[in-house]
C-alpha cells in the first residue's frame, strides 16, 4: 500500500497563476484533509471532507477550493496564487477504526513569487 | 474553539537525560494524538490516546492523557540523538455535529538531543 500520495512534490508559481494539488489514498478511508504548514505555526486545517460527497471549511480556507473527486481522491485548488500562500501543503486521511488517527502524505512545497 | 498549546517550543537536551513535553488543550476532548516530524519530511503518528488515563509507550517515549486536567504529556527517557525531531500534539473536540473529525495541532516542540 502506498498510503497517502501527493503530487507535485515541489512547485513554483507566479502571483496570479492557478494550480491544483492532487492527493490520493489507498486505505479506503472516508475522511480526508488538507493542511498548510508554516514556520512556527504548526499545521492549520484548510478544508476537510468527512466523507465522499461532502466538504467543509477549516481554519484557513480563504483563497482555496477543494474537490472530493471520489473516495480515494481529494484535490486542492489555488485559483489565483498569492505570496502568502507560499507554504508546505499536506494531505491526510483517517477512518474511525483507530480513533480517526490521521495518516499524512509526503507534502507539496509551494513557492509563490 | 479548541486551542492546543505545547511547551516548551524548543528543547535542547543531552543524551541520556529525561524530559517531558506538555500539551494543554482548552475545551473538552477525549482524543489526543502525538506526531513526529523530521526536517523536510512528513508527519509520522506516534501515539493515539483515546481515554482518560490512557498511557502508551514505544521505546524511549511514553505518552499519557489526563482529560480532567486537559493535559497530555510526552516523556522522553534517556534521550538519544535519533530522537531529535519536531513533536506535535493534536486534539479533537468531543462530537458536535460532525466536527469531531477535525484535529487542532499545537505549534510543535523542536527537540535537539546533543551528544
Amino acid at each position: 500500500n502506498a498510503g497517502v500520495t501527493q503530487t507535485p512534490k515541489f512547485q513554483v508559481l507566479k502571483t496570479g497563476q492557478s494550480m491544483t494539488l492532487q492527493c490520493a489514498q489507498d486505505m479506503n478511508h472516508n475522511s480526508m484533509y488538507w493542511y498548510r504548514q508554516d514556520p512556527g505555526m504548526g499545521l492549520r486545517l484548510i478544508y476537510y471532507s468527512a466523507s465522499e460527497g461532502t466538504t467543509d471549511k477549516g481554519e484557513v480556507p480563504n483563497g482555496y477550493n477543494v474537490s472530493r473527486l471520489n473516495k480515494r481522491e481529494f484535490s486542492l485548488r489555488l485559483e489565483s496564487a498569492a505570496p502568502s500562500q507560499t507554504s508546505v501543503y499536506f494531505c491526510a486521511s483517517s477512518e474511525w477504526t483507530g480513533g480517526y488517527e490521521q495518516y499524512f502524505g509526503p507534502g507539496t512545497r509551494l513557492t509563490v513569487t | 474553539e479548541l486551542k492546543v498549546e505545547q511547551n516548551p517550543l524548543f528543547l535542547s537536551m543531552q543524551e541520556g537525560k529525561n524530559y517531558t513535553i506538555y500539551c494543554n488543550y482548552s475545551t473538552t476532548s477525549d482524543r489526543l494524538y502525538w506526531y513526529r516530524q523530521d526536517p523536510g519530511k512528513s508527519l509520522e503518528s506516534l501515539f493515539v490516546l483515546l481515554s482518560n488515563g490512557a498511557v502508551k509507550q514505544e521505546g524511549r517515549l511514553m505518552a499519557s492523557l489526563d482529560t480532567k486536567a486537559r493535559l497530555s504529556t510526552l516523556h522522553i527517557t534517556a534521550a538519544v540523538h535519533d530522537l531529535s525531531a519536531t513533536y506535535f500534539c493534536a486534539a479533537a473536540p468531543l462530537y458536535s455535529g460532525g466536527s469531531n473529525y477535525k484535529l487542532t495541532f499545537g505549534k510543535g516542540t523542536l527537540l535537539t538531543v546533543n551528544p
